[in-house]
């Protein structure tokens, strides 16, 4: 089955600095790449999500990019603030009729002012 | 429109116990899933369904069941508890279809502890 990994594990910057979260999947047939991010006692929240036939998508401070041939992509946040601070998490979708999301083990991101 | 619903919020439950848990999708959205969170393994995917079918399913025992009835809402079993079931358990709901997965949104999830 599908295999998500995420690193770094955790991650600390200074506010207004740039900060980057990598993951991996094994199923070459995945098609969607979403990102959550999970603030302390809330629910997961869709921030930002990609397909397949995209390299790089971009919403104001965040962007995700897609490397199919390497089977990576990367969330990046720039400029970051203190409300930045979360749990993010990546995720993959199966190709075909595998409709599961394989998520990540997540990034603990701290942006300190 | 109201988003995903998870009932209860809190559970707390003695070893060999069963639970039911409920979860109302957003308005329109026919595909549920759900996730078992802990701080050692992250989310991990329990089952899917879309139009009262299972049509996916993760690798946890056969004492994990669920169902969803024909206005898309869903209830998730689990029987004869253990100590290792303690967890949020999240659903999430997209519009289904070969969109199933895609822009899926969580409820607050159920705190569950057993004890």
């Amino acid at each position: 089955g599908e295999n998500v990994e995420q690193h770094p594990s955790t991650l600390s910057v200074q506010e207004g600095d740039s900060a980057v979260i990598k993951c991996t999947y094994s199923d070459s047939a995945s098609n969607y790449f979403p990102w959550y991010k999970q603030e302390l006692g809330k629910r997961p929240q869709l921030i930002i999500d990609i397909r397949s036939n995209v390299g790089e998508k971009k919403d104001q401070r965040i962007a995700v990019t897609l490397n199919k041939t390497a089977k990576h992509f990367s969330l990046h946040i720039t400029e970051t603030q203190p409300e930045d601070s979360a749990v993010y998490f990546c995720a993959a979708r199966g190709g075909g009729s595998n409709y599961k999301l394989t998520f990540g083990k997540g990034t603990l991101l701290t942006v300190n002012p | 429109k109201a988003g995903v619903t998870q009932t209860p919020r809190y559970l707390i439950k003695t070893r060999g116990q069963q639970v039911t848990l409920s979860c109302s999708p957003i308005s329109g959205h026919r595909s549920v899933s759900w996730y078992q969170q802990t701080p050692g393994q992250g989310l991990q995917f329990l089952f899917e369904y879309f139009s009262e079918t299972q049509r996916n399913k993760g690798n946890f025992p056969g004492r994990f069941s669920g169902r969803q009835f024909s206005n898309s809402r869903s209830e998730m079993n689990v029987s004869t508890l253990e100590l290792g079931d303690s967890a949020l358990y999240l659903c999430a709901s997209s519009l289904g279809g070969s969109r199933a997965g895609r822009g899926q949104y969580f409820g607050a999830g159920t705190r569950l502890s057993v004890l």
